[in-house]
């Protein structure tokens, strides 16, 4: 079983839809979640993170953590062409005892069309 | 904040040859240095962390030998592609997360850098 799963897509969605990408972990001890975004042929740049269960928002992408289920989402609302990208979910096992190494899914593409 | 730089953004070398990539942090003290590489179309894997002033922690099966990894100052770490060959070839990506402020929360990577040996 991969450590962090993510649906390689893509994943298609109207200009102005709701794209909602999923990301389940195996580690249930992980303490903290990110997503990133990544630009064909450039590096990944941080979206948002998140610690606690719930969702946490920023601007129109919403994560969502459930840490019972061992998933995380993140929702980007009124999606834009300039949205398409693939989309790196990351977790990180060990916080309060000093930086833990990233591991990444393999990265949903989302594809969004005018 | 936490801004991370790499040098050169492209290199071209001859197979045998050796190529040097650095990796800055310009705002934040790193004191974790992480390399990846990527392939075409495939995810990020991971090659090595290293922490300022000490050996770095390679990956399975990663050849320590082949890419040397220097962690000299809480500023720059290098990563050395030792005895290049076409199979190299591929996007290296550096990150970069300190003790403090953002870069404490999480990595932020630098812009990568293109290895093409022919």
């Amino acid at each position: 079983q991969k450590e962090v799963e993510q649906n390689s897509g893509p994943l298609s969605v109207p200009e102005g839809a709701i794209a909602s990408l999923n990301c389940t972990y195996s580690d249930r001890g992980s303490q903290s979640f990110f997503w990133y975004r990544q630009y064909s042929g450039k590096s990944p740049e941080l979206i948002m993170f998140i610690y606690s269960n719930g969702d946490k928002e920023d601007g129109r992408f919403t994560a969502q953590l459930n840490k019972a289920s061992q998933y995380v989402s993140l929702l980007i609302r009124d999606s834009q062409p300039s949205d398409s990208a693939t989309y790196l979910c990351a977790v990180n096992s060990r916080v309060n005892t000093g930086f833990q190494k990233l591991v990444f899914g393999t990265g949903t593409r989302l594809l969004v069309s005018p | 904040g936490a801004v991370v730089s790499q040098h050169p953004s492209w290199v071209i070398c001859k197979s045998g040859t050796s190529v040097k990539i650095e990796c800055r942090s310009l705002d934040f003290q790193a004191t974790t240095m992480f390399w990846y590489r990527q392939f075409p179309k495939q995810s990020l894997m991971l090659m090595a962390t290293s922490n300022e002033g000490s050996k770095a922690t390679y990956e399975q099966g990663v050849e320590k030998d082949k890419f040397l990894i220097n962690h000299a100052s809480l500023t720059l770490s290098t990563l050395t592609v030792t005895s290049a060959h076409p199979e190299d070839s591929s996007f290296y990506i550096c990150s970069a997360n300190g003790r403090s402020g953002r870069a404490r929360e999480t990595q932020y990577f630098g812009p990568g850098t293109r290895l093409l040996v022919l």
